[in-house]
């Protein structure tokens, strides 16, 4: 399978503790994308790497996530001292920097905050 | 402003039939580019089709095509001899900038149901 693969797919948390994702994207691609997406909305964007660099961040994302791809490949998603608010599907995306243009999902990851 | 506007939370059709979903987008980059993308329950974002601002003939893939109409700001997708695995949530998306990064901003989508 070479397609986005995201771990876990799901995660069940207390809230105030730290929770980590793993988003691994298709390998050629050099652009990965975090988005959160809650019940019956769009996906909204977080953050966005070309190679190891976060390039743009959303204001979205609070100091309490933080976004790492420390060697431009696989790349991960923390949130410190999670709130039931964070509870969300968590979506991961790539693509590539040869003019083409769409960003292939991973399967996500549901966050689920108690 | 929204950014993606779609107006139709719930659409149906019935199988076989044509359905058109509807989206407008509000940018002042001349240069940006639309995408739908399809939902279905089990979470998936399935990419579909994509429509730059320059190109100059509507895209089309498959029994998917995109009526773009860029003085009106529209980008509505026609699903065409629709499916019983068409029924699904749909995304329209609108990417911003040219070069390096290039933002992707959702609607809040459509939810299609075929009805057999």
């Amino acid at each position: 399978d070479t397609g986005v693969s995201q771990n876990p797919r799901h995660k069940i948390t207390k809230r105030g503790q730290n929770v980590t994702f793993r988003c691994d994207p298709i390998s050629e691609h050099n652009r990965l994308y975090w988005y959160r997406q809650t019940l019956g909305q769009g996906p909204e964007f977080l953050t966005y790497f070309q190679n190891e660099a976060q390039l743009e961040k959303s204001r979205l994302l609070s100091d309490r996530f933080s976004a790492e791809r420390p060697k431009g490949s696989f790349s991960t998603l923390e949130i410190q001292r999670t709130e039931q608010g964070d509870s969300a599907m968590y979506l991961c995306a790539s693509s590539s920097t040869t003019g083409e243009y769409e960003q292939y999902f991973g399967p996500g990851t549901r966050l689920t905050v108690t | 402003a929204q950014k993606i506007t779609q107006t139709q939370p719930g659409m149906f059709v019935q199988e076989k039939e044509a359905v058109t979903l509807d989206c407008t987008y509000d940018t002042s980059d001349p240069s940006y580019g639309l995408f739908w993308y399809k939902q279905p329950s089990s979470g998936e974002m399935i990419f579909l089709i994509y429509q730059g601002s320059y190109d100059q003939q509507n895209a089309t893939e498959g029994r998917y095509s995109l009526n773009f109409q860029k003085a009106r700001k529209s980008a509505n997708l026609v699903i065409s001899a629709s499916q019983l695995g068409d029924s699904a949530m749909y995304f329209c998306a609108m990417r911003e900038g040219s070069g390096g990064y290039q933002k992707v901003t959702f609607g809040t989508g459509t939810k299609l149901q075929v009805i057999p």
